[in-house]
């Protein structure tokens, strides 16, 4: 079966500090991977997402990345943290062959920017 | 790019109450409809996913339907339970999108028992 981590689950870090979130798949080929973010009484928002090795698709302009450096593993970055970078992290996946594209998520990473 | 609404936003109901919320979008230019149920403090989990005009999809006290010639999805919960709480998000599998979901916002529903 298919599994789906993240770490850390928190995260309080100084505004302007660097930030590396990591997402991994297990059980499955290929697959679509995803970076959404939840603000403070806001909706889902679609960051990234990846089709294939270091395929990045971005969605909104912003002081964040991400990088696909093997099949099952996506990564979330920033350089230089902003307050506004607070919120919660969370890494999906589906499997490309459906075309209905269920998407499976990860247990999520509160992020907390001071 | 297609634009999900839901409503309410917020419901506050009694045990055994029961709900429904909605899902509207504009175009039926989509390959799937996808409903959502988001726990405080845990993952999103699929609950239904439809495609077709009518589809009808049911798990337990939970039934959802969908009409694309007029642009809707109801999500029916009978006999709301205290564990029912969470957000229910809707989502787009839209055409030509690259395999990306368009979320909603979510509909928060509070069951008190």
């Amino acid at each position: 079966s298919q599994t789906i981590h993240q770490w850390p689950a928190t995260l309080v870090q100084p505004v302007g500090s660097p930030l590396s979130l990591e997402c991994t798949v297990e059980g499955t080929s290929n697959p679509n991977l995803y970076w959404y973010r939840q603000a403070a009484g806001r909706g889902l928002q679609l960051l990234f997402y990846s089709v294939g090795i270091g395929q990045i698709s971005s969605e909104v302009p912003q002081n964040l990345s991400a990088s696909r450096p093997q099949d099952r593993q996506f990564i979330l970055s920033s350089k230089k943290l902003l307050l506004s970078d607070s919120g919660f992290y969370l890494c999906a996946w589906s499997d490309p062959g459906l075309a209905r594209d269920t998407q499976y998520f990860g247990p999520g990473t509160r992020l907390t920017v001071l | 790019i297609l634009n999900v609404e839901q409503s309410p936003q917020s419901l506050h109901v009694q045990e055994g109450d029961s709900t429904n919320f909605t899902c509207s979008f504009p175009s039926s230019n989509f390959y799937a409809l996808h409903w959502y149920r988001w726990e405080t403090a845990k993952s999103p989990e699929a609950l239904f996913v439809m495609t077709l005009n009518g589809d009808e999809k049911k798990k337990g006290r939970i039934s959802a339907t969908l009409n694309t010639k007029e642009g809707y999805s109801y999500l029916y919960i009978k006999g709301s339970q205290p564990e029912d709480s969470a957000t229910y998000l809707c989502a787009l599998y839209p055409y030509n999108q690259g395999g990306k979901l368009i979320f909603g916002q979510g509909t928060e529903l509070s069951v008190k028992p």
